[in-house]
């Protein structure tokens, strides 16, 4: 079974250009997140996505958004890029939402704004 | 917000010498207790967890030592290998909020053969 795929692996934006990234779960995998990581601040919670609702955000301005279509596909958006927006970009998605289902994650989408 | 500390920040061990990272938490609501495992250019995988109802869970070299009453949880790497230098992360939390995780702030692990 493929694992979840993120697309593109790099990308390289200016400062005030939008971006949008891809996700793609695990086949039979609902329920979809994204997280922040940078040196700094560590692994930070972004949004999550279970049918196509959002279930949870995390505290990040509204620049940062996402959505998940039907076949549980997911992306996120980020507007007015900022140079502090330089991360890497992971997606996991999970069984359920609930049960303790763990979270597989992909490689990351790694943003550098210049 | 609830917070989840981890220390070391950096681990340096010898091949063969025993890895001990430890985590600790906050909310007592948490019941579901993993370490996800992160080598470079790689997202983070689940390596092994634990749930409030048993002290200690071993899976081959990776035991999870759990510790309730001191709000603390520790993954100890046995005969540490080269291949484990990785970076470790907790990321303590309740079965309803499976995808919203709080993770500690990450443990990078050095294992010099």
């Amino acid at each position: 079974k493929a694992g979840v795929t993120q697309t593109p692996r790099y990308l390289i934006k200016t400062r005030g250009q939008q971006v949008t990234l891809s996700c793609s779960p695990i086949s039979g995998h609902r329920s979809v997140s994204w997280y922040q990581q940078t040196p700094g601040q560590g692994l930070q919670f972004l949004f999550e996505y279970f049918s196509e609702t959002q279930r949870n955000k995390g505290n990040f301005p509204g620049r940062f958004s996402g959505r998940q279509f039907s076949n549980s596909r997911s992306e996120m958006n980020v507007s007015t890029l900022e140079l502090g927006d330089s991360a890497l970009y992971l997606c996991a998605s999970s069984l359920e939402v609930s049960d303790n289902s763990p979270l597989h994650f992909g490689n990351g989408t790694r943003l550098t704004v210049t | 917000q609830q917070q989840v500390k981890q220390s070391p920040q950096s681990l340096i061990v010898q091949k063969g010498g025993i890895s001990i990272i430890n985590c600790a938490y906050e909310n007592t609501a948490f019941d579901y207790f993993p370490w996800y495992q992160q080598f470079p250019g790689k997202g983070p995988a689940l390596l092994i967890a634990i749930r409030p109802d048993v002290s200690e869970k071993k899976e081959g070299r990776f035991t999870i030592s759990f510790n309730k009453s001191a709000k603390q949880f520790s993954l100890h790497i046995m005969d540490s290998q080269p291949g484990d230098s990785a970076t470790y992360f907790c990321a303590p939390h309740g079965s309803s909020n499976t995808g919203k995780l709080i993770f500690g702030q990450g443990t990078t692990l050095q294992v010099k053969p």
